[in-house]
């Protein structure tokens, strides 16, 4: 079964505090991981997607890597306007193929001015 | 502007009634998709479509029925066997399930709380 979790369930940083958001995955096969921000009461937004280790993206401030278990969301230099749930879903390339994403709980952040 | 649709935005329901939401796209995707969200849990998957006139059973169907009758619209009916119905509800659309490119791209969502 696929699993995903992600670390920390919360992160608070002050404006200008680079981190970083963890997402470790169990999959037979991985097809791709997806990005997605949600904001409170909203729809998710697609950010990235990553399909093999080593892999990098970037959009603004933010920049996703992976690796064969874990990706990386890292944060620099974050505005109090990237706030938000951060979800880390993978799609496992074996079974039945179709397009099926498991999701992790996702990372509330806050950014403090 | 191309997207995805969802209504009622809130919607409540009574004990023993089905409720119907909708979901539109008018983004020529093939397969469409319904989420469920609890607070602290991630999005659970409770029907999907690849095609028109076909869709499949997700992790949670149990109190569910869709229908697939045109390739714009997925409405989900969240029936009186749904035993602990009050979720935030996502519909989401891809180019195709089967395709490698895969990302989905989701609605705003409804809410449903039952009374």
């Amino acid at each position: 079964e696929d699993q995903v979790t992600q670390s920390p369930e919360a992160l608070r940083l002050q404006e200008g505090e680079s981190s970083s958001l963890n997402c470790s995955y169990t999959v037979s096969g991985l097809r791709g991981l997806f990005w997605y921000r949600q904001d409170p009461g909203k729809g998710p937004e697609f950010l990235f997607t990553l399909y093999s280790a080593g892999e990098e993206k970037e959009k603004e401030r933010l920049k996703a890597t992976l690796t064969k278990k874990e990706s990386f969301l890292h944060i620099t230099a974050p505005k109090p306007e990237d706030s938000a749930t951060y979800l880390c879903a993978v799609q496992d390339a074996g079974g039945t193929s179709y397009g099926k994403l498991t999701f992790g709980q996702g990372t509330i952040l806050t950014v403090h001015p | 502007d191309g997207g995805i649709t969802q209504s009622p935005k809130y919607l409540f329901r009574k004990e023993g009634q089905n409720v119907t939401l909708s979901c539109e796209q008018n983004l020529n995707h093939d397969a469409m998709y319904w989420y469920r969200q609890d607070p602290g849990q991630g999005l659970r998957l409770i029907y999907y479509s690849q095609i028109v006139n076909d869709f499949q059973k997700g992790d949670i169907a149990e109190g569910y029925s869709v229908s697939r009758e045109k390739k714009e619209s997925f409405p989900l009916t969240v029936t009186s066997a749904q035993k602990n119905p009050t979720a935030f509800y996502l519909c989401a659309s891809s180019i195709s399930g089967w395709s490698l490119y895969n990302e989905q791209f989701f609605g705003p969502g409804t809410r449903l709380t039952v009374l």
